[in-house]
């Protein structure tokens, strides 16, 4: 299984831009790199998700080196709102059991 | 449209006893995955259907947890002879049609075993 590591948590103020990054450096070459956040008393909720180089979508971006053992799930000018838990998934079309979330990273934004 | 749910909420039962959690996904999806999360962990595969049929139950921790999905739409983790050690949030979650989709996840259940 490709093991995730992420930071246990981080502090950021609002408006200031957020980047958490993911260390996997057993992915696979059919792995794609997929990002959650999880709010108290919720599922997750997908991100974005990306397999190189870069993805961008209304709320995120993605960055992923040419190696692929990490990615940096970036997030513009934060808000209160966005104080969660983000987790890094690393798995393939193929095998369900191989998406593990990991611990994820509690995000606190403050003012 | 209507997204994933789960009933109940909240169960609270006994050591020894029972339980049945249900998960209706969002209509149309063929794929549907069970987690269980205990407090400050991330989530935690427990299996996953494609249609009626359980295509990867690697993740059921013993022959105490089984599941089902008849009909391809609604399915239940049914967990026998229960333990404290149980107690955790239940998560469902679906897909569109496989693995490596967007998962769309429900609100969980949260099981209390006493």
């Amino acid at each position: 299984l490709a093991k995730t590591t992420q930071p246990i948590s981080m502090d950021s103020y609002e408006g200031q831009e957020v980047n958490i990054t993911c260390s996997h450096n057993n992915i696979a070459t059919n792995d794609y790199i997929t990002w959650y956040q999880q709010f108290p008393s919720q599922g997750p909720r997908f991100i974005i998700q990306g397999y190189k180089t870069k993805v961008t979508n209304e709320v995120a971006s993605l960055f992923i080196p040419a190696d692929r053992k990490s990615s940096t799930l970036s997030l513009p000018r934060v808000s209160l709102s966005d104080t969660a838990v983000y987790y890094c998934l690393v798995g393939s079309t193929g095998t369900a059991s191989k998406l593990t979330f990991g611990t994820g990273t509690r995000l606190q934004v403050t003012l | 449209g209507a997204g994933v749910s789960q009933t109940p909420s909240n169960k609270v039962t006994e050591k020894g006893k029972y339980v049945e959690l249900r998960c209706d996904p969002i209509s149309g999806h063929t794929a549907l995955y069970w987690y269980r999360q205990s407090l400050g962990q991330g989530p935690e595969f427990l299996i996953y259907f494609q249609g009626t049929g359980a295509a990867d139950d690697s993740g059921l921790p013993n022959d105490r947890f089984f599941a089902v999905r008849p009909e391809g739409s609604v399915s239940t983790l049914k967990i026998q002879r229960t333990e404290r050690g149980d107690s955790a949030v239940y998560l469902c979650a679906s897909s569109l049609s496989g693995v490596g989709e967007t998962q769309y996840f429900g609100p969980g259940t949260r099981l209390l075993v006493l």
